[in-house]
């Protein structure tokens, strides 16, 4: 049981570069979340998914798109990369979204935009 | 829009010493708070989770209470060890949008 874990762990990007953040979960978790931090803003949520073929914007979402065509995935994309962008990207999952249920959060992606 | 501020931004102590750290919300229509420990580099590990119905909830040396009308928690860790040096961040999960919100956390520094 790898719980969550996101791929690549590291990337360097120019300016206008695209590029997609994978995220993967073995728990049959329903919800899932991605999530930027920055220094001094902890984290925003960029962009949200309540089950598979469902997404939604949370708080920062502009310049970012997801999908998630399977449940147990949830991709994040940048399609032309800005140095705003450089951020440390984290996912997380839940299995529902009740008062009980706790959230794991992966090991993070640090994205470096040039 | 709930926001969340962590008091104080960063904390040294000697070893052994109790630490205690604040957490304000400005939304209380929340299901739960969730307190999370994060090491350097890492991501965000679980520590406690307080239901809106619960007034604290225990693990070990940690203790978190919540009071939800005045929109605060706080995270107790007793007899504090060089492990225990991390940021901590709370998050309450507002009922509205069901969604957690983020405080800027806490770095704690232990020294032996």
């Amino acid at each position: 049981n790898a719980g969550v874990t996101q791929t690549p762990k590291f990337r360097v990007l120019k300016t206008g570069q695209s590029m997609t953040l994978l995220c993967a979960q073995d728990m049959n978790h329903e919800y899932m979340y991605w999530y930027r931090q920055d220094p001094g803003m902890g984290l925003r949520l960029i962009h949200y998914s309540v089950g598979e073929g469902t997404t939604a914007k949370g708080e920062v979402p502009d310049g970012y798109n997801v999908s998630r065509l399977k449940k147990q995935n949830f991709l994040l994309g940048l399609e032309s990369a800005a140095p705003s962008q450089t951020s440390v990207y984290f996912c997380a999952s839940r299995l529902f979204g009740t008062s009980i249920e706790t959230q794991y959060f992966g090991p993070g992606t640090r994205l470096l935009v040039l | 829009k709930q926001e969340v501020t962590q008091i104080p931004a960063a904390l040294s102590v000697p070893e052994g010493e109790n630490l205690v750290l604040n957490c304000s919300f400005t939304d209380s229509a929340i299901y739960n708070l969730q307190w999370f420990r994060q090491d350097p580099g890492k991501g965000l590990t679980s520590l406690l989770l307080i239901q809106s119905s619960q007034r604290e909830q225990t693990s070990g040396r940690l203790n978190a209470s919540l009071d939800k009308s005045s929109g605060r928690s706080t995270l107790y860790i007793a007899a504090s060890q060089p492990g225990d040096s991390a940021t901590y961040l709370c998050a309450p999960h507002r009922a509205a949008g069901n969604k957690l919100t983020f405080g800027g956390g806490t770095r704690v520094l232990v020294k032996p």
